[in-house]
């Protein structure tokens, strides 16, 4: 089974622009979570999606969105983007049935630099 | 809040001996912990993760240890090789339906040196 993939692997913004990250699950995979990795905060939680719900959201603020796709393929966008938003964005997979949480599996992320 | 401590922030040891990361968790309500390794250049990839109904669980030279009392868990590593050097990290959460988070230590940069 092909694993979680995400696009683009590296992206360069100026700050002010925006940006749209993308993140295709594990195949059958119906959660996707979306972490956030820098040396000075490790990797914290921004938000996750299960059938195109957002249903759980960390501490980050509304610059920070995503979306879910019915493929369950996912989005995520930052809009007027400050140097503090460079990081590696990571997208995590699971598969959940009706009683509870999988594993996560992660993407290799994507490498943002604000300039 | 949800937190977890994670030590020590580096380790280096000499190929064939013994690592061990240990971390803590302040929510009581966690009963899933898992272990990440993190390579240069790529995503975490999940390594061993243990359930809070079990104390111990173990596969191959990895091991996890959990003690919900103390809210303390820990990774044992045997036999190191050098391809064991990575970022290791912990992880908390709930076992439930519709909680789909995960609480990260800072991570251990462990060093296997030949």
């Amino acid at each position: 089974k092909a694993g979680v993939t995400q696009t683009p692997r590296y992206l360069i913004k100026t700050r002010g622009q925006q940006v749209t990250l993308s993140c295709s699950p594990i195949s059958g995979h119906r959660s996707v979570s979306w972490y956030q990795q820098t040396p000075g905060q490790g990797l914290q939680f921004l938000f996750e999606y299960f059938s195109e719900t957002q249903r759980n959201k960390g501490n980050f603020p509304g610059r920070f969105s995503g979306r879910q796709f019915s493929n369950s393929r996912s989005e995520m966008n930052v809009s007027t983007l400050e140097l503090g938003d460079s990081a590696l964005y990571l997208c995590a997979s699971s598969l959940e049935g009706g009683t509870g949480f999988y594993e996560q599996y992660f993407g290799p992320g994507t490498r943002l630099t604000v300039t | 809040g949800e937190n977890v401590e994670q030590h020590p922030s580096t380790l280096s040891v000499q190929e064939g001996d013994s690592a061990v990361i240990k971390c803590t968790y302040s929510d009581s309500a966690s009963n899933y912990f898992p272990w990440y390794k993190q390579e240069l250049g790529k995503g975490p990839q999940l390594i061993i993760d243990i359930r809070s109904n079990v104390g111990e669980k173990k596969d191959q030279r990895i091991a996890v240890t959990l003690n919900k009392t103390a809210k303390h868990f820990s990774l044992h590593i045997t036999e190191t090789q050098p391809e064991d050097s990575a970022v290791y990290f912990c992880a908390a959460s709930r076992l439930s339906g519709g909680y789909n988070k995960l609480i990260f230590g800072a991570g251990t940069r462990l060093a296997v040196h030949p």
